[in-house]
């Protein structure tokens, strides 16, 4: 199985930070890499698909890079709708494995 | 507009018998791959199983493989999910997830949620 891995496991910002959470794959993977938001309660959204493709509806100031092992997830100017958990997940091949999780809080 | 709602879960005892259904709406269900993921309580998200449109293609996670049981009824726009012979370490939220028809795919679409909870 493939296994990501993702840092850090939290993470504290201000509103209107810029923030980054990595995601590593344990092997390459391409760009089939897609990063969730999920807030206390509720079911995940998806961000970003295919690494870099912002998904329909999405803010604009989210934005994913990377390909093959090394990826990221981009948060410009963060607003307070923005805290919550983020999840990377591979679609290379199954089981399709999700990483622990970054939560991001307010500081 | 799309909708996924869950139904089935509850309190079950280790050792018995659960069946989740998970009733889309708002699109063309036959046309789409489909899903369940769970998450246990303050835990991350895990995939759990997946079947193809026609139901005739299904895979699972080797910690739910010879228990659980996904389906689909395209007919009545239904997926579903047999689970026996359940553990405590079952206890979790299932969601079912619809994948995206765009390549590559990621999972556009997640129902509310159905929690199980595996005790005595």
């Amino acid at each position: 199985d493939i296994q990501m891995t993702q840092s850090p496991s939290s993470l504290s910002a201000f509103v209107g930070d810029r923030v980054t959470i990595t995601c590593r794959a344990s092997q390459n993977i391409n760009n089939y890499l897609n990063w969730y938001q999920q807030k206390p309660g509720k079911a995940p959204n998806l961000l970003i698909y295919g690494a870099s493709s912002l998904q329909s509806g999405v803010p604009s100031r989210f934005s994913g890079s990377g390909s093959g092992t090394d990826f990221t997830l981009t948060i410009t100017s963060l607003q307070s709708e923005d805290f919550a958990t983020y999840y990377c997940q591979q679609s290379y091949s199954p089981p399709r494995t999700f990483g622990q999780g970054t939560k991001l809080e307010i500081k | 507009e799309v909708q996924l709602v869950e139904s089935g879960g509850g309190l079950i005892q280790p050792g018995g018998s659960l069946r989740l259904s998970c009733a889309a709406s708002g699109f063309t269900f036959r046309s789409y791959w489909m899903h369940w993921v769970r998450q246990a309580p303050g835990k991350g998200l895990v995939w759990v199983s997946r079947i193809n449109i026609f139901g005739n293609n299904t895979i699972y996670a080797d910690s739910v493989k010879g228990r659980f049981t996904i389906s689909r009824d395209n007919a009545k726009n239904t997926l579903y999910l047999q689970m026996d012979s359940l553990r405590a370490e079952d206890t979790a939220v299932y969601y079912c997830v619809r994948e995206t028809s765009t390549w590559p795919p990621g999972f556009d679409f997640w129902g509310q949620g159905a929690l199980v909870t595996v005790s005595s």
